[in-house]
């Protein structure tokens, strides 16, 4: 059983550029999390996302950056017109009830 | 891989007592971070301790760091039943102190706290 997957594992974008994130989650594992972690710092929460539904985006920015879990296929975090100061590392954790499962992360840096 | 092992796996105690958890890791860090995680709910960062630093304090928690010894304990004083959730540790092993390459979690401790 493959843990969480997150591609790529590195993002290069310039400013104004958008970033797709991609988050595999467990074998049937339906919750999904989002997380960005600034050099230095915790993990923030982002968003959590059932399939097809957004249950919570209270740390989500709220310009510019979108998530979906489909009901089919990865879920993915959009970030549009990127910013130097969304260079962070991203990561995904999926669960199907208490235990949350990390991603490897996504390291984003925007030039 | 998961570095970080978090023990006890389960924990529960009665409100009012300390609780202590426990996470050893593998290999050299940066710095050390302690979550809550809520049923259904994402994570919460507790504190982050540097690999230069020994104790680290926050409130009711105080986190201790051994890098001899590769362990971390995080100690949870006169409990509440609010103090119930997941705990997990989380190393930071990144070339710049953070990253997709060096943030690596444990499986969690689960804590109940009896009334």
């Amino acid at each position: 059983n493959a843990g969480v997957m997150q591609n790529p594992r590195h993002l290069v974008r310039r400013r104004g550029q958008e970033a797709r994130l991609r988050c595999s989650p467990m074998k049937g594992h339906s919750h999904v999390y989002w997380y960005r972690q600034l050099p230095e710092e915790g993990l923030k929460f982002m968003v959590y996302l059932q399939k097809e539904n957004i249950i919570d985006e209270s740390g989500m920015p709220k310009e510019r950056f979108s998530a979906e879990f489909p009901k089919e296929g990865p879920s993915i975090l959009r970030i549009q017109q990127v910013v130097r100061g969304d260079s962070a590392a991203y990561f995904c954790a999926s669960s199907i009830g208490l235990a949350q499962f990390f991603g490897p992360g996504t390291r984003l840096t925007v030039l | 891989s998961q570095q970080g092992e978090e023990d006890p796996q389960a924990l529960s105690i009665q409100e009012g007592e300390n609780a202590t958890m426990n996470c050893s890791y593998k290999t050299s860090i940066n710095n050390l971070q302690w979550y809550r995680q809520n049923s259904g709910r994402g994570l919460v960062h507790l504190i982050l301790i540097r690999s230069n630093e020994r104790e680290k304090h926050s409130g009711r928690l105080r986190v201790t760091l051994d890098t001899s010894k590769k362990s971390s304990s995080l100690l949870i004083t006169a409990s509440r039943a609010a103090d119930t959730a997941s705990y997990f540790c989380a190393t930071d092993a990144g070339e710049s102190g953070g990253g997709a390459d060096g943030l690596t979690f444990g499986k969690g401790t689960h804590l109940i706290i009896q009334p």
